[in-house]
């Protein structure tokens, strides 16, 4: 079965500091992957997306992501963060299983930016 | 932007009870899902639906588990007869396809079984 690990739980930064999320996934075939964010008190929300092409994608407000194929990862970069960044963050693979698809996401990653 | 819609917000319910939990996908999505999130874990699948069936459940929906789409609008989550370990975030969500180029993720509707 596809697994996904988000390795930091928990991430604490100064405001401008450059962020770094990391994602692994366990699964041999072609995987859909995706970062979603989820503002306190708020629902998730798509961040960006990778299924094919350039491995570097960009997503909204200045984060990007880096589809690793050989490492089966999926880092989530931001170069400076802002207090504003302060959210849970989820890793999200999607991968055909038994002629379906079934998304699978990471325990995720709790950001605190201070000011 | 389109928004799937979740109701109630909140539901505070009797452990043994019914409830409902009412989503309205998107309107010309044609996969629906529900996920839940238990306080400070990870967001966790539930079901998903196309073509007025089930087409994935995980092991948590279980029999006390059901869902409809009863007037093509509507896509319902039920839990049949509630218990506390049910508290938890339930999120809808809705693709117009398997989900490649992602989910719109509902508000949420927290429920709290007491």
């Amino acid at each position: 079965a596809q697994s996904v690990s988000q390795h930091n739980h928990h991430v604490i930064l100064s405001e401008a500091a450059s962020l770094e999320l990391g994602c692994n996934y366990s699964y041999g075939g072609t995987v859909n992957l995706f970062w979603y964010v989820q503002y306190p008190g708020q629902h998730l929300q798509l961040l960006l997306k990778y299924f094919s092409g350039d491995p570097l994608v960009k997503g909204i407000k200045g984060f990007e992501a880096e589809f690793i194929k050989s490492k089966f990862s999926f880092n989530l970069r931001k170069p400076s963060v802002q207090w504003s960044d302060t959210a849970e963050y989820f890793c999200a693979v999607n991968a055909r299983t038994g002629g379906s698809y079934i998304p699978t996401f990471g325990r995720g990653t709790s950001l605190i930016v201070h000011p | 932007e389109p928004e799937v819609t979740q109701t109630p917000s909140h539901q505070v319910t009797q452990m043994g009870q019914e409830v409902i939990l009412r989503c309205v996908p998107i309107s010309n999505h044609l996969y629906f899902y529900w996920y839940r999130q238990i306080l400070g874990q990870k967001v966790e699948f539930l079901v998903s639906f196309y073509n007025n069936e089930i087409s994935e459940k995980s092991e948590i929906f279980d029999d006390q588990f059901s869902v409809e789409r009863p007037d093509g609008s509507n896509f319902t989550l039920k839990i049949r007869s509630t218990k506390l370990e049910d508290s938890a975030m339930y999120f809808c969500a809705s693709s117009r396809d398997r989900g490649n180029y992602g989910y719109t993720f509902g508000s949420g509707t927290r429920l709290t079984v007491v």
